[in-house]
C-alpha cells in the first residue's frame, strides 16, 4: 500500500510569512494527525481529525495555526504568520480508525525553517 | 493523564552488543504501548506494540519489548546491535478515551564499530 505522502519536504521562510503543508493519508484511513517535532524532542500532537471532523485541537496555537481536512481525505496545515519558534518538522500520520490499538503510519515530514 | 518517560537521551553500544532502551509509563488504566523508530530525515515507523495480550512482544528487525506491570516498564531490547540500528527510538502510549498518542522524548542509539 502507498504510504502517507507529505509535501513539501523542506521549506525556508522568514518570520511573519505564511506557509502551508499538505498531507495525503493512506487510502481508507479515517483518522489523521498533525504532529510538531522540535529538534531533540518527541512529536507533539497539534490536531486530530476523524474523517473530516476535528476531534482534538487542544494544543494547536489557533491564533496562527489552522488545519482542514476536506472530504475526509487530504489535509492541509497552515501557519500565518510564522514565528522563529515554529521551526520544526511537521509530521502527518494516519491510522485506520480511532481505536487504541491502531498504530500510526507517518509520512516523512516537512522540515520548516523560519529565519 | 497517561505519559511515558524514556531514560537516557543518548545510548551507545558496540556492534554485536545488547541493546537496551528504557521506557516507563504512567497510567491508571491498562496501557496500550508502542515503540517507534525514526531514521534521519524520515518519519516514524512502528517497531512493535503491546495491547494487553502477551507481555513479551516481538517486533521487526529483531527487536522485542517486555511489558512489566509491577515495574510500569516497557523496555526495548535487541540481543545483538547492528550498524543499521542507529536511529532515534520513541516510546508512546495510546491514551484511553482520547485516542491520542503521547510520545516520549526519544533515545538516540549510536552503534560503534
Amino acid at each position: 500500500e502507498a504510504g502517507v505522502a507529505q509535501s513539501p519536504r523542506y521549506k525556508i521562510i522568514e518570520k511573519r510569512q505564511s506557509v502551508a503543508f499538505w498531507c495525503n493519508p493512506i487510502s481508507g484511513h479515517a483518522t489523521l494527525y498533525w504532529y510538531q517535532q522540535i529538534l531533540g524532542q518527541g512529536p507533539k500532537l497539534l490536531i486530530q481529525f476523524q474523517n473530516n471532523g476535528v476531534v482534538d485541537d487542544s494544543q494547536l496555537p489557533k491564533d496562527r495555526f489552522s488545519a482542514e481536512r476536506l472530504k475526509g481525505v487530504d489535509s492541509t496545515l497552515k501557519i500565518q504568520p510564522a514565528k522563529l519558534e515554529d521551526s520544526a518538522v511537521y509530521l502527518c500520520a494516519s491510522s485506520l480508525d480511532r481505536v487504541r490499538n491502531s498504530p500510526l503510519h507517518f509520512g516523512n515530514g516537512t522540515r520548516l525553517t523560519v529565519t | 493523564a497517561q505519559s511515558v518517560t524514556q531514560l537516557g537521551s543518548h545510548v551507545s553500544v558496540s556492534e554485536g552488543a545488547l541493546v537496551l532502551l528504557r521506557c516507563n509509563y504512567s497510567s491508571s488504566v491498562p496501557p496500550y504501548l508502542f515503540w517507534y523508530v525514526q531514521y534521519p530525515n524520515q518519519g516514524l515507523q512502528l517497531l512493535l506494540k503491546y495491547t494487553s495480550a502477551a507481555t513479551l512482544v516481538k517486533g521487526i528487525n529483531g527487536f522485542e519489548a517486555e511489558f512489566k506491570k509491577s515495574e510500569t516498564s516497557f523496555h526495548l531490547t535487541k540481543p545483538s546491535a547492528h550498524m543499521s540500528d542507529a536511529a532515534e527510538y520513541f516510546c508512546a502510549v495510546s491514551e484511553a478515551g482520547t485516542y491520542k498518542y503521547i510520545f516520549g522524548t526519544g533515545t538516540r542509539l549510536k552503534v560503534l564499530a
